[in-house]
């Protein structure tokens, strides 16, 4: 089992729609949680962060954080082309090592 | 400030050579990251400085290596290069006590 979960996608969602995303992770001492945004040939750049149960908004963004079922989501409200990336889940565990899933793929279909 | 920069950005090396990579973090951190990522694998951690120990360390082979200086930019080498090392490396750097990384450009790697 991987450590960081995600679907590869793509994920395709029409302009002006709500694209959700999942990640699930194994450990579960884990306290910090890391949505990631990467657009092709570029460098990840940070998207939101979350370290306590529930939801968190910022701007379009909504990141979701269960403990117990051990499941991060990020929801992209009023989705645009330029939205179009992978978004990588991250989770920083005991070691302050920061774990990747493998990404999701967006693509929102103008 | 300025961002994380690294350099260079290509490089091709062939099977058998050696690479050194650099990385200089935002200016004030003293945390240094290396991240490998290839499209099979994803972003696969490499291991992490700070005040220039070897703080974390991922399951890479020993052909893996890095270290840090005391002005915080940071080092990783690769020896006796493979096929599969080809891959964009990226490093990224944190604030002392903060979660968050800040990831530079990279360095691609084309092994040859």
């Amino acid at each position: 089992q991987k450590e960081v979960e995600q679907n590869s996608g793509p994920l395709s969602v029409p302009e002006g729609a709500i694209a959700s995303l999942n990640c699930t992770y194994s450990d579960r001492g884990s306290q910090s949680f890391f949505w990631y945004r990467q657009y092709s040939g570029k460098s990840p750049e940070l998207i939101m962060s979350i370290y306590s149960n529930g939801d968190k908004e910022d701007g379009r963004f909504t990141a979701q954080l269960n403990k117990a079922s051990q499941y991060v989501s990020l929801l992209i409200r009023d989705s645009q082309p330029s939205d179009s990336a992978t978004y990588l889940c991250a989770v920083m565990g005991g070691r302050r090592a920061l774990t990747f899933g493998s990404g999701t793929r967006l693509q929102v279909q103008p | 400030k300025a961002g994380v920069t690294q350099t260079p950005r290509y490089l091709i090396k062939t099977r058998g050579q050696q690479v050194t990579l650099s990385c200089s973090p935002i200016s004030g951190h003293r945390s240094v990251s290396w991240y490998q990522q290839t499209p099979g694998q994803g972003l696969q951690f490499l291991f992490e400085y700070f005040s220039e120990t070897q703080r974390n360390k991922g399951n890479f082979p020993g052909r893996f290596s890095g270290r840090q200086f005391s002005n915080s930019r940071s080092e990783m080498n690769v020896s006796t290069l493979e096929l599969g090392d080809s891959a964009l490396y990226l490093c990224a750097s944190r604030d002392s006590g903060a979660n968050v990384l800040t990831f530079g450009a990279g360095s691609r790697l084309t092994v040859l």
